[in-house]
């Protein structure tokens, strides 16, 4: 059964640096989206992504985060200047449709641990 | 308001008992609701859906009730299996918005 991949599953950084969490969305999916998660809390959204353009944002993701789909495969996060509060799990999601049609799938999530 | 927290609620049950899990929903526009369950590091896994035009669905094992006089829904496990210990999130959707509503979590704790 197809599935979402990320990578990498841990990152450990120190503030104020970049880092990119990738994804690679189910094959046929035309709907991206990324969630975190920190410690013990609940999932919250992030932003959707459809048609190569940014559909929805959260008010988490600000100015510090942008997204990518950079080819056919791949779907990027990138914090440009983490902070110590981006510690979180990041988890990617996709589907074919659109999320009020369908069910969302997501992937095993990056741990991100920022120092 | 949110209901964010570090402690969550747990609900304990024997191996082989029926487990119930509830819900309450932020927003009387949302149409489509999902539970899922999240073993330890791991993403949200799906486990069942409802439309807002059904109030009853069965998958196998589970149930998933939902009231929209209260907005309420609940996630019914049948002969609950240690297997079945995770934390479960109902999330919800409205329609012409591209994101799902996390609600806050309940862990399940299945004891043999």
């Amino acid at each position: 059964e197809p599935e979402v991949t990320q990578t990498p599953s841990h990152q450990v950084t120190q503030m104020g640096q970049e880092v990119i969490l990738r994804c690679v969305p189910i094959s046929n999916h035309l709907y991206f989206y990324w969630y975190r998660q920190i410690l013990g809390q609940k999932v919250e959204f992030l932003v959707s992504f459809y048609n190569n353009e940014i559909s929805e944002k959260s008010e988490i993701f600000d100015d510090q985060f942008s997204v990518e789909r950079p080819d056919g495969s791949n779907f990027t996060l990138k914090i440009r200047s983490t902070k110590l509060e981006d510690s979180a799990m990041y988890f990617c999601a996709s589907t074919r449709r659109q999320p009020s049609q369908e069910t969302q799938y997501f992937g095993p999530g990056t741990r991100l641990l920022v120092l | 308001g949110e209901s964010v927290g570090l402690h969550l609620p747990t609900l304990s049950v024997q191996e082989g008992d029926n487990s119930i899990i509830n819900c309450a929903y932020s927003n009387s526009a949302s149409d489509y609701f999902i539970w899922y369950k999240q073993e330890s590091g791991k993403g949200p896994q799906f486990i069942i859906d409802i439309r807002s035009n059904m109030d009853k669905r069965q998958g196998q094992r589970v149930t998933v009730l939902l009231n929209k006089t209260v907005k309420h829904l609940s996630l019914q496990i049948a002969a609950t299996q240690p297997g079945d210990s995770a934390v479960y999130f109902c999330a919800e959707n409205i329609r012409g918005y591209n994101k799902l509503i996390f609600g806050a979590g309940t862990r399940l704790a299945v004891h043999p």
